[in-house]
């Protein structure tokens, strides 16, 4: 087990372009959480996965980003119409079903849109 | 709407000192409290996790404690390193299973 993957590593692109970010989750991992973080500031919880249902999205989460996990394995995050307030670090964690196991996260996808 | 708070925002210590690391928490319906670690440009590492119903957990230098009718835990790291400084982030797992996180305590160890 290779713990969360999240591809790719960053990701430069220009305003008003699409960017879609990929997350591996631990396997057998059902739960699926994205966040995204600002220069210094904690996580922010965008929405998560329970299998391949969506539970919640947060209102910041607005109608230019969709996120699925169509088979309960891998995760997408898209945004589409890229703004400069997207730039940030989007973070991608999994646990089990159980509380009782650890939050695991992934590296991270650096986005800088110019 | 659940709000986890950390205090210092940022603190600098001499190498060897005892320290305290604080969050607080607005709504005690939690499943349990998580302390990360944060390196810059990294993702989060897990430190250690407590459950609603535990006080305290402990790895290495590292304890947590946990009050939860209080709405409160914190981070003691003993004897401090260099390696220590990084950004420390706490965050509580709320019974919807929704993880919210505190802004976090930068921490800076002087050699």
């Amino acid at each position: 087990d290779t713990g969360v993957s999240q591809n790719p590593r960053h990701k430069i692109t220009k305003r008003g372009q699409n960017v879609t970010f990929r997350c591996d989750p631990i396997s057998e991992h059902n739960r699926l959480y994205w966040y995204r973080q600002t220069l210094g500031q904690g996580p922010e919880f965008l929405t998560y996965f329970q299998n391949e249902a969506q539970l919640e999205k947060s209102r910041l989460l607005s109608d230019r980003f969709s996120a699925e996990r169509p088979k309960g394995s891998f995760s997408t995050l898209e945004i589409q119409r890229t703004e400069q307030g997207d730039s940030a670090m989007y973070l991608c964690a999994s646990s089990p079903g159980t509380v009782r196991i650890p939050l695991h996260f992934g590296n991270g996808t650096r986005l800088t849109v110019t | 709407k659940q709000e986890v708070t950390q205090i210092p925002a940022a603190l600098s210590v001499p190498e060897g000192e005892n320290l305290v690391l604080n969050c607080s928490f607005t709504d005690s319906a939690i499943y349990n409290l998580q302390w990360f670690r944060q390196d810059p440009g990294k993702g989060l590492t897990s430190l250690l996790l407590i459950q609603s119903s535990q006080r305290e957990q402990t790895s290495g230098r590292l304890n947590a404690s946990l009050d939860k009718s209080s709405g409160r835990s914190t981070l003691y790291i003993a004897a401090s390193q260099p390696g220590d400084s990084a950004t420390y982030l706490c965050a509580v797992r709320e019974r919807d299973d929704k993880i919210i996180f505190g802004k976090g305590t930068r921490l800076h160890i002087l050699p």
